[in-house]
């Protein structure tokens, strides 16, 4: 079985400041990995994801992952952060096989303020 | 946008109730996958249609069961509601049943058991 623990419930930051959201997982099979948002009122989306190749994936918006297969972490982190960022994300992992689902952590809330 | 629409925004339901919740996917997305999202909790998985077969299942019980269509919807039924059916429920549309296919989000519909 799988299972996320994002390590912090809340973040509250200043803008412009640098972010990490921690993600650790546990697994007895590779998994792919994923960072959702979710801003007030509406449902998740894709923020990035590792499949394979390159332990550092990006989004288009700033934001980067690491995945550490060793320390069996995906911790988000931004390096200048804004007000817009403010919103509830979520970690998930799912097993490399077909027909399985995105496991979630509870969600760290990250609140920006000026 | 992730083009996946859910109907109605919000419910109000009460104990013993039967529910349907209704999901728009994205056109060629042939797997949809529903979630449950309890208020200060991550989405938890409650079952996966993959061209209109259910092909996974998470650890909900049968009151909960669900129909995918040809045309691109699908339903989500729960009889004999309870109060912890409370909750937002996610679906999520994706191209294959592949695990690493990215699941696109609709902005849930938000349940209230009374």
């Amino acid at each position: 079985a799988q299972s996320v623990t994002q390590l912090d419930s809340q973040v509250p930051v200043f803008e412009e400041a640098p972010v990490e959201l921690r993600c650790n997982y546990s697994s007895s099979v590779s998994v792919y990995l994923f960072w959702y948002v979710q801003y007030p009122n509406q449902g998740l989306q894709l923020l990035l994801k590792y499949l394979s190749g390159s332990t550092l994936v990006e989004s288009i918006n700033g934001f980067e992952a690491e995945f550490n297969k060793s320390q069996t972490s995906f911790h988000l982190r931004k390096p200048s952060v804004h007000i817009s960022d403010t919103a509830e994300y979520f970690c998930a992992v799912t097993p490399n096989q077909a027909g399985t689902a995105l496991i979630f952590g509870k969600g760290t809330t990250l609140s920006v303020s000026s | 946008e992730t083009g996946v629409t859910q109907s109605p925004t919000h419910l109000i339901k009460t104990r013993g109730q039967q529910v349907t919740l209704r999901c728009s996917s994205q056109s060629g997305h042939n797997t949809v996958s529903w979630y449950q999202q309890a208020l200060g909790q991550g989405p938890q998985f409650i079952f996966q249609y993959y061209r209109e077969e259910e092909n996974g299942r998470g650890n909900f019980p049968p009151r909960f069961s669900g129909l995918q269509f040809p045309n691109y919807s699908s339903e989500l039924n729960v009889n004999a509601l309870e109060l912890d059916d409370s909750a937002l429920y996610l679906c999520a549309s994706s191209r294959g049943q592949g695990a690493q296919e990215t699941q696109y989000f609709g902005p849930g519909t938000r349940l209230l058991v009374l």
